[in-house]
């Protein structure tokens, strides 16, 4: 089945302790990118992956790290979690180009006390 | 700059037509979709609509782009209980455009009435 996954699904932390989600998908996709969610707000973009090795900024990456050593894996990086930082996650994928049909995993719901 | 708008909710009774109004303000827009949200899920693609287009329709969706006034819609025909979910509008650019990113409205949460 193609999807997109994420892991964990939910996470309670404390401020500044290290912690990463990761995110998989199965299609063989360029393109992958991570979104907070928050409410009145919509989904904003953290950073975004065009191929291997290829990342870059969205519109809101302060206090994100990503990494891409493989196609499949895009894993987000909080160095040091703050409270602003409490949402709900959603990584996504899609073929570059066209008019390619975005995927998104079923999100993380991250809390930073 | 970029910039997706839509109105935060939206209450019909069951049998009624919705309609969910965005506008945008990016003219080079490619593609413009319409995601569903149902409680404590991802989104779902419902459709989308090409640039050059004025109007898409699939099944109960019918899809309006007023390219002029950069103002999108969807409409659900003899919308049901099930349809109750945040609705998103979104817009993606070109590839030149931070690889075509899309640029998501604030999300209309539909409530269907029995």
């Amino acid at each position: 089945e193609a999807q997109v996954t994420q892991n964990p699904r939910y996470l309670i932390t404390v401020t500044g302790k290290k912690l990463t989600v990761t995110c998989s998908q199965n299609m063989n996709h360029e393109y992958m990118s991570w979104y907070r969610q928050d409410p009145g707000l919509g989904l904003r973009q953290i950073y975004y992956s065009m191929n291997v090795e290829v990342t870059d900024k969205g519109d809101v990456p302060e206090g994100y790290k990503v990494s891409r050593k493989e196609k499949r894996n895009f894993p987000l990086i909080l160095e040091s979690p703050s409270p602003n930082q409490t949402s709900l996650y959603f990584c996504a994928s899609r073929e570059r180009g066209g008019r390619h049909e975005q995927f998104f995993g079923p999100g993380t719901r991250l809390t930073v006390l | 700059g970029e910039d997706v708008e839509q109105s935060l909710f939206l209450s019909v009774r069951e049998g009624d037509s919705s309609v969910i109004n965005c506008t945008y303000t990016d003219s080079s827009s490619t593609y413009l979709y319409w995601y569903k949200q149902e409680p404590g899920a991802g989104l779902q693609l419902l459709t989308y609509i090409f640039s050059n287009m004025d109007m898409k329709q699939d099944q109960r969706l019918t899809v309006l782009l007023n390219k002029k006034d950069k103002h999108l819609s969807l409409r659900i025909a003899d919308t049901q209980t099930g349809d109750s979910a945040i609705y998103f509008c979104a817009e993606r650019g070109g590839e030149r455009n931070q690889g075509g990113k899309l640029i998501f409205g604030q999300g209309t949460e539909l409530s269907v009435k029995p």
